[in-house]
């Protein structure tokens, strides 16, 4: 079975300073792994994704996330905050021997940027 | 433009009253989910489809029909709502490869029941 644990519901960072949003999880087999943004009063967008291959992958809007099997964990950074970043950020698992299985969601993080 | 689209946007019940959520999509995918998302919760999966005229219990099934008579539409019904039952519901569909494009979700419908 996959899980996914978010480490802090809530992170303030200064505009300009490093984001990191701290993503572990649990799988059985080789995962694919996600993360989703949501900004206020809208649905979910795909930000980045893990299949396979390289292990630091790159998104939109400037966010990467490294996976790091020993470590079981797929944090999520960005050099440099904006306002803009402001929103909600879901972690995501699936299984990765099927490739139409269901993803598995975290709780989510919510991160705030002080001007 | 192509996506999914949910109506109503916004609901609010009354305690026993019924009501039904739609979902359509026009990108020819095969699979369909509802979605609740409550603070601190993240989403939790109500039901999915894995095709026309098929469906199947996901995390928090209880107190939640749905039907997927045509394949673009994905249809969740509360037969009595109950204020538990206030939340945003979401809508998600995908190819049969989500390693490729992952969910494409909808904006949601905000219901409250009081």
């Amino acid at each position: 079975a996959q899980s996914v644990t978010q480490l802090g519901s809530h992170v303030s960072v200064s505009e300009g300073a490093l984001v990191l949003l701290r993503c572990n999880y649990s799988s059985s087999v080789p995962p694919y792994l996600f993360w989703y943004v949501q900004y206020p009063n809208q649905g979910l967008q795909l930000l980045l994704k893990y299949t396979t291959g390289a292990t630091l992958v790159k998104g939109i809007n400037g966010f990467e996330a490294e996976f790091k099997k020993s470590e079981t964990s797929f944090h999520l950074t960005k050099p440099s905050a904006h306002m803009s970043d402001a929103a909600e950020y879901f972690c995501a698992v699936s299984p990765g021997y099927s490739s139409a299985s269901k993803i598995i969601f975290g709780s989510g993080t919510r991160l705030s940027i002080r001007p | 433009n192509a996506g999914v689209t949910q109506t109503p946007k916004f609901r609010v019940l009354k305690t026993g009253q019924s009501m039904t959520l739609l979902c359509a999509q026009d990108m020819n995918h095969e699979y369909m989910y509802w979605y609740r998302q409550d603070p601190g919760m993240g989403l939790r999966l109500i039901h999915y489809s894995v095709g026309e005229g098929t469906t199947a219990k996901g995390e928090v099934p209880d107190g939640y029909n749905v039907s997927r008579l045509k394949k673009q539409n994905f249809l969740l019904g509360l037969e009595s709502a109950a204020p538990s039952q206030t939340s945003v519901y979401f809508c998600a569909s995908q190819t049969g490869q989500v390693v490729v494009y992952g969910y494409t979700f909808g904006s949601g419908t905000r219901l409250t029941v009081v």
